[in-house]
Order: structure tokens, then C-alpha cells, then sequence
């Protein structure tokens, strides 16, 4: 079965950091660029990062650009989001997704880890 | 940077066609993606590259793509259909774009 399923989401205060954690199984995980999208709750879905299959190309979205960082490792089929200096507009469901190249769909989506910004 | 414009809402009756837009500058020069999210699950891709259906996907969902306007259409709408759906592109600008979300009701 082809699945993404993240972890590392929680409650954390404005300032600190936190690692999320993506684990693929039942597909060639380095046949395909990896993603980061966000959804804060009743809002719409906001791509955060993305990175190529050998991680040779990285993008942020600019609401992130210098906070976050995107790592892969190909042999543990895992994609990281290393997310610092949190803020309360970070407060999403972050859901990790698969895309077979820079410019295509995004068609694998793991069910997404919460998390919440807060004092 | 790159923006999609999509209507807040877009009603239609059962067993009709519902149509759902899809707004950016040149759109029809990009390929546009479409997903399909229903309360509390994740996005599920219904189109990929302006028409192409993934496999498991009914034909009654369809697209197409020119000059501004880039648009999904749901034949024979279903009660099953309501949901949230979201056009994405890729900009060499502002990479992944996703529009702004419609939420599509079944009467």
C-alpha cells in the first residue's frame, strides 16, 4: 500500500522549534520530489517547501524562507521539516506529499500532522 | 508573485454539471492540477496536467485549460461530490501555487 505518514506535530511556544517527520512506504520513494503543504484550520492549502529527488533543488515558500529547512534521506525513506523561530500563523495540519517532478501533481498525501503555535 | 483566483462557493443540483474556475495571468501556458478535499481527510488529486484523470477517478470529473481561465467540470453531479477543490500550478516565480480553494455544494 502507497502511504506518507507524518509525525512530529504538537503544542509548542512562539519561538521554539519542532522536526516533523515523514515516512513513505509502497512506492519507489527517490523516484519522486517531496513536499511540504500546509492547511491552517478552515483556510486553504499553502505549499511550504519542496525538494527535488537527490535534494539537489530546495524551494520555501517566502513565509518561511530562513526559518524552515527541508532534508530527505532517500535510504530510510523519510523527508524532514525542521521548523525554528515558530510563530502563531504557522499553526496548521502539515501534510507531507509526493510528486513525480518538479512540475507535476501532487498524487500521494500522507493524513498530515497538527501543528499549534501558543503560550 | 504568481496568483489563482477561484469563486468562495459554487452550488449545483443533483445530476447536473457543476463548473468551478480557475483564474491566472496566462494560466493556459501552465499545467494546472486539481484536488478534491473533503472534511478531515486529506486532498485527493481528480485531475493532473489540465485533463488527465488519475486512475480510479469517475470520467464525469474533467478539465480544461486556456488563456486565463482554467476549469473543472463535474458531470452528473453527486451528493458524494461536496467537498473543497483547489487548483495548483507551478510558477518559476513563486514555485508551487495552490488557488484560494472552492467549496462545492450538491442541492
Amino acid at each position: 500500500e502507497v502511504q506518507l505518514v507524518e509525525s512530529g506535530g504538537g503544542l509548542v511556544q512562539p519561538g521554539r522549534s519542532l522536526r516533523l517527520s515523514c515516512a513513505a512506504s509502497g512506492f519507489t520513494f527517490d523516484d519522486y520530489a517531496m513536499h511540504w503543504v500546509r492547511q491552517a484550520p478552515g483556510k486553504g492549502l499553502e505549499w511550504v517547501s519542496g525538494i527535488s529527488w537527490n535534494s539537489g533543488s530546495i524551494g520555501y515558500a517566502d513565509s518561511v524562507k530562513g526559518r524552515f529547512t527541508i532534508s530527505r534521506d532517500n535510504a530510510k525513506n523519510s523527508l524532514y521539516l525542521q521548523m525554528n523561530s515558530l510563530r502563531a500563523e504557522d499553526t496548521a495540519l502539515y501534510y507531507c506529499s509526493a510528486a513525480a517532478g518538479p512540475d507535476d501533481a501532487f498524487d500521494i498525501w500522507g493524513q498530515g500532522t497538527m501543528v499549534t503555535v501558543s503560550s | 508573485s504568481y496568483e489563482l483566483t477561484q469563486p468562495l462557493s459554487v452550488s449545483v443540483a443533483l445530476g447536473q454539471t457543476a463548473r468551478i474556475t480557475c483564474g491566472g495571468n496566462n494560466i493556459g501556458s501552465k499545467n494546472v492540477h486539481w484536488y478534491q478535499q473533503k472534511p478531515g481527510q486529506a486532498p485527493v488529486l481528480v485531475i493532473y496536467r489540465d485533463s488527465n484523470r488519475p486512475s480510479g477517478i469517475p470520467e464525469r470529473f474533467s478539465g480544461s485549460n486556456s488563456g486565463n481561465t482554467a476549469t473543472l467540470t463535474i458531470s452528473r453531479a453527486q451528493a458524494g461530490d461536496e467537498a473543497d477543490y483547489y487548483c495548483q500550478v507551478w510558477d518559476s516565480s513563486t514555485a508551487v501555487v495552490f488557488g484560494g480553494g472552492t467549496k462545492l455544494t450538491v442541492l
